[in-house]
């Protein structure tokens, strides 16, 4: 089983329109969280942290949830510049090989 | 931009050859993480260089090996090259290692032929 899953989608959305990533993780062990942003031939950037009591950054909002062992992202009022792959990233513990990414979740907005 | 390099963007390669990739990590950052992206899928850890000790290894055989140098940045090698090993290679540099916010360079896209 893979340690992160994630809906590779496409999802291809109207603009304006709020669209929400789901990702799972296996090891309940797992401390950090991130959302990275990939857009076509470009390396990941970070969106945001994940953190239990839930972050906003504008549209974009992420939630954590321990119990059911998943993430979110939450994006609202969609802009074509959201179109990307969104990658889920999880942390299983200090130290250099617990860093596991998702497949990631292709974005497509439309005009 | 994340003050990470990369060199070169792209290489082409044939099977059984070795390649040298490079990375500079972003100023002050003294860890350097390797991942492999192979299309459509999200980024492989391969090792990650701390102060110039291998710190960490994912689940690639002895064939990649690296090395940080003392001003922090790094090299990817990798030896008797499969067509396998075609993908997006990018390096990521961080404050510090585990769970610090990791920077990513823009990658090198091998070809193996």
């Amino acid at each position: 089983r893979k340690e992160v899953e994630q809906d590779p989608g496409p999802f291809n959305v109207p603009e304006g329109a709020t669209v929400a990533f789901n990702c799972t993780y296996s090891n309940s062990a797992s401390q950090s969280f991130f959302w990275y942003r990939q857009d076509c031939r470009k390396e990941p950037k970070l969106l945001m942290s994940v953190y239990s009591s839930g972050n906003e950054d504008g549209r974009f909002t992420a939630q954590l949830n321990r119990a059911s062992q998943y993430i979110s992202l939450l994006i609202r009022d969609s802009k074509l510049s959201d179109s990307a792959t969104y990658l889920c990233v999880v942390i299983l513990k200090t130290g250099a090989n617990n860093l596991f990414f998702g497949t990631g979740t292709r974005l497509t907005v439309i005009p | 931009e994340t003050g990470v390099t990369q060199s070169p963007t792209h290489l082409i390669k044939t099977r059984g050859q070795q390649v040298t990739l490079r990375c500079s990590s972003q100023s002050g950052h003294n860890t350097v993480s390797w991942y492999q992206q192979a299309l459509g899928q999200g980024p492989q850890f391969i090792f990650q260089y701390y102060r110039e000790e291998e710190n960490g290894r994912g689940n690639f055989p002895p064939r990649f090996s690296g090395l940080q140098f003392p001003n922090y940045s790094s090299e990817l090698n990798v030896n008797a090259l499969e067509l396998d090993d075609s993908a997006l290679y990018l390096c990521a540099s961080s404050l510090g290692q585990g769970t610090d916010t990791q920077y990513f360079g823009p990658g090198t896209r091998l070809t193996v032929l």
